[in-house]
């Protein structure tokens, strides 16, 4: 069965600070997709990343990076020097080939950025 | 532009009072699916439709009813709304089921029964 685990409930930074926002899966299929979702106070879902099982290189966008590693079933996020706009719930999740009709979602991390 | 919209965004009623909840997109997308989120608990497919005249139960399906009539509209219904559908709604679409399309989230709507 797929599963998505996000082990950090809440995290509280001060800005300037590198925060690490840990998800591990799990999954049967070899062929799967990734993602990473914020949703700020405002309550929206903000799309940030999709990455598919195949492609292992860790990515880099602006202050944000992602390491996927399939060896421990991990896809964890980086921000670093984090800014206080960072403020939000984080979500990762996983949609897998076979099944393909439903994002499964991990409950979410809420990241607190102070200044 | 293309977007998912929701209608309305907030609703307070009360238990028992019908109600639906609209979703449109204007993408052209075959695929739609609507998830509810609750703290604690992420979020969880209630229902998804992979076309016209084509939909299915997700995970927590029990309450709740939808209709795809036109490839652009999948409203769900509350037939009979109870406290514990106290929710996050978001509507979701994307150009056919599977891992290879980008699902486009709707603002989503914050329902509360009294």
């Amino acid at each position: 069965a797929q599963k998505v685990t996000q082990a950090q409930t809440e995290i509280s930074v001060v800005e300037k600070e590198d925060v690490t926002l840990d998800c591990v899966y799990e999954t049967r299929d070899t062929t799967y997709y990734l993602f990473w979702y914020k949703q700020p106070p405002s309550g929206e879902l903000v799309f940030l990343i999709r990455r598919n099982s195949f492609d292992e290189q860790n990515e880099i966008s602006g202050r944000y990076s992602w390491n996927f590693q399939k060896s421990t079933s991990s896809f964890n996020f980086t921000i670093t020097a984090s800014q206080v706009v960072d403020s939000a719930v984080y979500f990762c999740a996983l949609i897998e080939n076979q099944a393909g009709t439903a994002l499964i979602f991990g409950k979410g991390t809420t990241l607190s950025v102070s200044s | 532009e293309a977007q998912v919209t929701q209608n309305p965004r907030y609703l307070i009623t009360v238990t028992g009072k019908k109600l639906t909840v609209t979703c449109s997109q204007n993408m052209n997308h075959e695929y739609m699916s609507w998830y509810r989120q609750d703290p604690g608990l992420g979020l969880r497919q209630i229902y998804y439709s992979m076309n016209v005249e084509v939909t299915d139960k997700g995970d927590v399906p029990e309450g709740y009813k939808v209709s795809r009539k036109e490839k652009r509209n999948f409203p769900l219904i509350l037939e009979s709304p109870s406290p514990n559908q106290t929710s996050l709604y978001f509507c979701a679409s994307s150009l056919s089921r599977g891992l290879y399309n980008e699902q486009f989230f709707g603002p989503g709507t914050r329902l509360t029964v009294l």
